[in-house]
Order: structure tokens, then sequence, then C-alpha cells
């Protein structure tokens, strides 16, 4: 299937510290999202992202739909111990609206 | 708490079984999604059901198949069930067929022994 790379794949940061974590595809996305997903859990919809160039917030969370339509970026400011969970990005194509997930990337936050 | 919700939680079963997860969407939602989480595959779209139809196919292997009920619950069917079947289910759901805010359910870990 299609494959998003995302990275880092994995984050060690200390608490307040900003974080930032991009996605890149070789195929176009019409719309880019980013889940995270903590144990146990399913993933949550924290920011959808529907036109090239958009720069969209969420909290301390912002998230950017690249110019190419081929990557997204999610930065988190201030960091803090709820954060730590995967975070993944996934790409939709009009056709079919199906969801292609990124690899995941893994955020740890020490206090 | 997401809306979604999928039963069972936990599933243990031997190879060659068949098994059925099942899934209730958000109230209201119409549209329903499946994937599948494993290590080494990460998050993969399965199928997506609207209304009771088949939208949208992902990379579901001809062992799966999954329906949606007038009720508007779905159930995924898996048989002759492998090894590296083992993995998380997760069902989504949504308002609308190209609705792109997709909330998923807690899924149901399946271990295939």
């Amino acid at each position: 299937g299609q494959q998003l790379n995302q990275s880092p794949q994995s984050m060690f940061i200390q608490e307040g510290e900003d974080v930032s974590m991009n996605c890149t595809s070789s195929s176009i996305f019409n719309t880019w999202l980013w889940y995270k997903q903590e144990p146990g859990e399913g993933p949550v919809l924290l920011i959808a992202l529907y036109k090239a160039g958009e720069l969209t917030s969420n909290g301390r969370l912002t998230a950017q739909f690249g110019i190419t339509r081929k990557d997204s970026f999610l930065n988190i400011s201030a960091s803090i111990p709820s954060d730590v969970g995967i975070y993944f990005c996934a790409g939709v194509k009009n056709t079919g609206n199906q969801f292609y997930f990124g690899t995941g990337t893994s955020l740890t936050v020490i206090p | 708490d997401s809306g979604v919700t999928q039963t069972p939680k936990h599933l243990i079963t031997a190879t060659g079984q068949r098994v059925t997860l099942r899934c209730s969407p958000r109230s209201g939602d119409l549209s329903v999604y499946w994937y599948q989480q494993s290590l080494d595959q990460g998050l993969q779209f399965l199928i997506q059901y609207y209304n009771g139809e088949e939208r949208a196919k992902g990379n579901i292997l001809e062992r799966f198949s999954a329906q949606q009920f007038p009720d508007l619950h779905s159930e995924l069917n898996l048989s002759s069930l492998e090894l590296g079947d083992s993995a998380l289910y997760f069902c989504a759901s949504s308002a609308h067929p190209t609705n792109t805010e997709a909330f998923f359910g807690q899924g149901t870990r399946l271990t295939v022994v």
C-alpha cells in the first residue's frame, strides 16, 4: 500500500521543549490529518488540514499542509508529560476516501 | 471517549479459526472504516462502508469480509486465521463518506496462537 514516511521515528525530550515532526509521501494528498495514539487506545484526531499551505493550530499544536501537497508538519510547543504517545499523520485522497497512515513518531517527554 | 464502541477488547484464538469483530459507530455517523494495526505494517486501511454499502476497499485479504447492518453497526469477519493476522483491529466512524474527520474506537486486540 501507500507509504507515508514520518520522521523522526522516536523522540525523547525534556518537558517544556518544543517538538517538530514531519510526514512525507511520494503521492499528492488532498487532506492531511494528524492523530495521537496512547497505549491501549485508538488514534485521536488532533488536526485536519484541507488546503495546500494551510497552517492550523489546536492549542499548543500547530500543523501545516505542505505546498507540494506531498508533506505535512506537526509542531508541539512547550511539551508536557501528557503529550507522550505515538503521533501519526494520515493522507487522504479524494478517490474512495481511503486514509493512508504514516509510520508514526513516538514521543517521550521527560519531566 | 470517541463514541465508537468495539467488542470484544481482546480475543485469543487458534490458527484456522474464524472470528467476528463488532463495531458500533458514533450516534448519527453513517460511515464505518476498518483498520488493521500491526507492529511491522502500521495502520492499514481495510474497508469502508457507508449506510450499509461498501464504499472503498483497501488492503483487505480475501479471508476477511465485513458488512454494515441496517442499524449501522458493522462486523468484520476474519476466517482461516493465521499467526500473521495477530494485530489490533480498529473501527472508525464519520458522519459522511467523504468526511475525513473519522473517530476511532479503542480497538480489538486479536492474538492468533
